[in-house]
């Protein structure tokens, strides 16, 4: 079974901090995707990425940056955190090629922005 | 607004009764998928069922697809209180660089299945 674990179920940071959240599949999948997840507006997507090193944005990378230094493991990085980050995030993982349309997804880290 | 929009929002039922999930799409797809998700967790993949499928089984899960209505329906049989989550329809909205598919998720329907 494909497995993907995030770095923390809950963290709470203030206002302004640098923020690191990480994910890490376990299953050799290429594509890796990072989202948030708020009531009323479904999960958007931030980041992903297809290889080791390349990135391409999402639906709203405004405020986020991400690195893949290595392919089982993508992390999200708030720069400077701010209250409307406040939110749920979930990682996913896929493999390349098309029919691999499936997505399998982290337990999510519900981050709060004091 | 989302491709992909579940009706109803929220959904009660009785064990043993079955509950039927609508989700509704504007653009062209190749697949659409549900997902299912449980209260502060991760999504989990139910089933995947392809534009040229109308109708698909996994278990107690049936779900159709109307391309020509641009809407798919999740019929879950016999609920169980273990049914209880959230459910979302996600399509396909373009192909990734490097491929795979970006996703489009709709806001989901809450379960609610009780004793």
């Amino acid at each position: 079974d494909v497995k993907v674990t995030q770095s923390s179920r809950y963290l709470v940071k203030r206002t302004g901090e640098k923020v690191f959240l990480e994910c890490v599949q376990d299953m050799d999948h290429e594509n890796m995707f990072w989202y948030r997840q708020d009531p009323g507006l479904g999960l958007r997507l931030i980041y992903f990425s297809y290889d080791v090193k390349m990135k391409e944005k999402g639906d709203i990378p405004e405020g986020y940056s991400v690195s893949r230094e290595k392919k089982e493991r993508f992390s999200l990085i708030l720069e400077s955190a701010s209250t409307n980050q406040t939110s749920m995030y979930l990682c996913a993982s896929s493999l390349y090629g098309a029919g691999q349309e499936t997505q399998y997804f982290g337990p999510g880290t519900r981050l709060l922005v004091l | 607004s989302q491709q992909g929009e579940e009706d109803p929002q929220a959904l009660s039922i009785q064990e043993g009764e079955n509950a039927t999930m609508n989700c509704s799409y504007k653009t062209s797809i190749n697949n659409l998928q549900w997902y299912r998700q449980n209260s502060g967790r991760g999504l989990v993949h139910l089933i995947l069922i392809r534009s040229n499928e109308r109708e698909k089984h996994s278990g107690r899960l049936r779900v159709t697809l109307d391309t020509s209505k641009k809407s798919s329906s999740l019929l879950i049989t016999a609920s169980r209180a273990a049914d209880t989550a959230s459910y979302f329809c996600a399509t396909d909205a373009r192909r990734l660089t490097g491929g795979g598919n970006k996703l489009t998720f709709g806001t989901g329907t809450q379960l609610k299945v009780e004793l």
